[in-house]
């Protein structure tokens, strides 16, 4: 079946580490979102990459960094720059009208 | 700037009888308009979009419409359900423009529908 694979479910890492988070998705999409989502707001876009070796900074990209080497993988590193980074992490897939949207990551950085 | 709004937090409803999820938005360039239900720590699911052409979209239990005079659309499903309990967004793109297929979210509208 086609999807989109985030991993790992729950994340814990330390203040001040950098940790990525993953993306995989097989539905051969050209177009990758990250959102992030915070207690009591919407989906908020981190990154985006509409094709492979391009991507562009959404609304909150501070502190974020993504790569796309592939078509398939989509990596968000959260750095130390990032303030407040413990949230659910969301990754999404579009080709045409057509998101689909990955499981989750929860971050907490203790 | 909040282009896409959701102003009730909360609804809750007796199983059985109707809901009414609204969203309100700023953009007029917006062309497509989705809802999707979201459970806790889970990824949202579709349910339902309409494009900006159309005033209503219909699928099963649920109805989509829009009224683009008043920058304002509603998601009804009849009957709700209690597995109808989740977390409701609306959701709004472009599919032209530098800002193409980016998706707007609002805040989100908990729905508990109640046996």
């Amino acid at each position: 079946d086609g999807g989109i694979t985030q991993s790992p479910k729950y994340l814990f890492r330390k203040e001040g580490q950098n940790v990525t988070l993953s993306c995989e998705q097989n539905l051969n999409h050209d177009a990758m979102y990250w959102y992030r989502q915070d207690p009591g707001q919407g989906l908020r876009l981190i990154y985006y990459s509409q094709i492979v070796n391009d991507f562009q900074k959404g609304d909150i990209a501070e502190g974020y960094s993504v790569s796309r080497e592939k078509k398939e993988s989509f990596p968000l590193t959260v750095t130390s720059a990032q303030k407040n980074p413990t949230a659910f992490y969301l990754c999404a897939s579009r080709q045409s009208y057509g998101y689909t949207f990955g499981s989750g990551t929860r971050l907490t950085v203790v | 700037d909040q282009q896409v709004k959701q102003n009730s937090p909360s609804l809750s409803v007796q199983e059985g009888r109707i809901s009414i999820l609204n969203c309100d938005y700023t953009n007029s360039m917006f062309d497509y308009f989705l809802w999707y239900k979201k459970y806790p720590a889970e990824g949202p699911t579709f349910l339902i979009s309409i494009s900006s052409i159309k005033d209503k979209n219909e699928d099963g239990r649920f109805t989509v419409f829009l009224n683009k005079s008043a920058k304002h659309l509603s998601l009804h499903i009849v009957p709700s359900q209690p597995g109808d309990s989740a977390v409701y967004f609306c959701a709004a793109f472009r599919i032209r423009g530098t800002s193409y297929g980016k998706l707007t979210f609002g805040q989100g509208t908990i729905l508990t529908v109640h046996p």
